[in-house]
């Protein structure tokens, strides 16, 4: 079964720095990993989608890198923003036929101005 | 842009009683699914529903739930007995046609709360 952690679970930092987190998963089996940005009141919104090793896939100032071997997906925002703020959450699927998207719990980002 | 659109926003309901929670997909979108979350835990998996059918369904969709696409734009998700444990905020997503590398489109919730 798919496990899928992120870490950390919450980071305040401030204007202008930059930050990253972890998504991690077990490497057997993956299929695809799913990056979504969560604002309060919004609807989850798809920022990735990484299938390949060593994938590296770069939106404005969030990018975000893939380690399948490894298990691991970080993403990056570089000079955060207030508006940055949201919960960033990872999902993979696994191979298979039995395939569903399985959620981490999330990383909540706050930065204060 | 278009977006998948959910009603009500919010629900608050009695224990035992039925609801209905409502899902516009995107028009061309081909995969629809539920998911739910409940404060503080993980996003979960509830049912994924193509070709007029469930494809496939996760545990917590046991026989108190149904989905179902009655006029080719609608999908909906129908708890008929809630439990306490309903209480959750429910989203719904579709898809183009594609494999799971196709990212999913959310709406942006209903809120359930079950008293």
């Amino acid at each position: 079964i798919l496990n899928v952690e992120q870490s950390p679970q919450s980071l305040h930092v401030q204007e202008g720095d930059s930050t990253n987190f972890t998504c991690s998963f077990p490497s057997s089996n993956f299929y695809a990993l799913h990056w979504y940005r969560w604002e309060t009141a919004k609807s989850p919104e798809a920022l990735f989608v990484m299938t390949l090793n060593g994938d590296e896939k770069k939106k404005g100032r969030i990018s975000a890198t893939l380690n399948t071997k490894e298990g691991y997906s970080y993403l990056y925002i570089k000079g955060s923003q207030p508006e940055d703020s949201a919960t960033y959450l990872c999902a993979g699927y696994n191979a298979g036929n039995n395939r569903k998207l399985i959620w981490g719990l999330g990383t909540s980002l706050a930065v204060n101005p | 842009e278009p977006e998948v659109t959910q009603t009500p926003s919010h629900q608050v309901t009695q224990m035992g009683q039925e609801v209905i929670l409502r899902c516009v997909p995107i028009s061309n979108h081909l995969y629809f699914y539920w998911y739910r979350q409940i404060l503080g835990q993980k996003v979960e998996f509830l049912v994924s529903f193509y070709n007029n059918e469930i494809s496939e369904k996760s545990e917590i969709f046991d026989d108190q739930f149904s989905v179902e696409r009655p006029d080719g734009s609608n999908f909906t998700l129908k708890i008929r007995s809630t439990k306490l444990e309903d209480s959750a905020m429910y989203f719904c997503a579709s898809r183009s046609q594609g494999g799971e590398s196709e990212k999913l489109f959310f709406g942006s919730g209903t809120q359930l709360s079950v008293l």
